[in-house]
């Protein structure tokens, strides 16, 4: 039971378009959201995060959008950029103060941004 | 330090052997957190601690899987008697606070032969 879902595999962009890279999550005790980015052979860097009091976190070029009523979120990543090729995952965790903030992951999706 | 430093990089084992994999988190965090990626995009929490105790294991496999985080030594994973399944990349992470981001290391990379 996949309870965080990443449903593109992969994505391609043009340089200097919009990425919008989406997320869907089933459990509703989840209430803090992040975006990974991950390079071959690397750790996963985090991008940015979101907690469920929200429904918008911007911070330079990526903004992460969450629906609550839809268990949905979306990372936008304006402009594009060749380097931001690379595999992004969705993360969940929550209930906060229950005793555990171990991550649930999504299983990725890979941006291709094409020059 | 100012990353997660994880160490070796590549580690190989015949089956039966033991394997112990060593985790330095980030200078001030004081949750630590071990994940193992199976199959290639698929991550599954292991154990975490707070400070020097556990403070989630549900992931742990109940046998011959160990972890620690000693004060003023870097974490460690060990598997005893590992198996062909054990294959995998472990990946440390840590963060300052219980509801903060989690920082990764570049993982180890496990081997069983």
């Amino acid at each position: 039971d996949q309870q965080v879902k990443q449903n593109s595999p992969s994505l391609s962009v043009q340089e200097g378009r919009i990425s919008i890279l989406n997320c869907d999550y089933t459990n509703s005790m989840f209430d803090y959201f992040l975006w990974y980015k991950k390079y071959p052979a690397e750790g996963p860097t985090f991008l940015i995060s979101i907690s469920s009091i929200k429904d918008k976190n911007e911070d330079g070029r990526f903004t992460v959008f969450l629906n609550k009523s839809a268990k949905h979120l979306s990372l936008h990543i304006v402009p594009s950029q060749p380097g931001d090729s690379a595999v992004y995952f969705c993360a969940a965790t929550g209930p906060s103060g229950a005793g555990s903030y171990q991550l649930t992951f999504g299983k990725g999706t890979k941006l291709s941004v094409i020059p | 330090g100012e990353e997660v430093a994880q160490t070796p990089k590549h580690l190989v084992r015949g089956e039966g052997q033991k394997a112990k994999l060593y985790c330095a988190p980030i200078k001030g965090h004081s949750y630590v957190f071990w994940y193992q990626q199976v199959l290639k995009n698929e991550f599954k929490f292991l154990i975490s601690f707070q400070n020097e105790n556990v403070f989630d294991e549900t992931g742990m496999p109940k046998e011959r899987f160990s972890a620690k985080c000693l004060p003023n030594s870097p974490c460690s994973l060990e598997i005893q008697a590992t198996k062909l399944e054990d294959s995998a990349v472990y990946f440390c992470a840590s963060s300052h606070g219980s509801n903060q981001p989690q920082h990764f290391g570049d993982g180890t990379r496990l081997s069983i032969l």
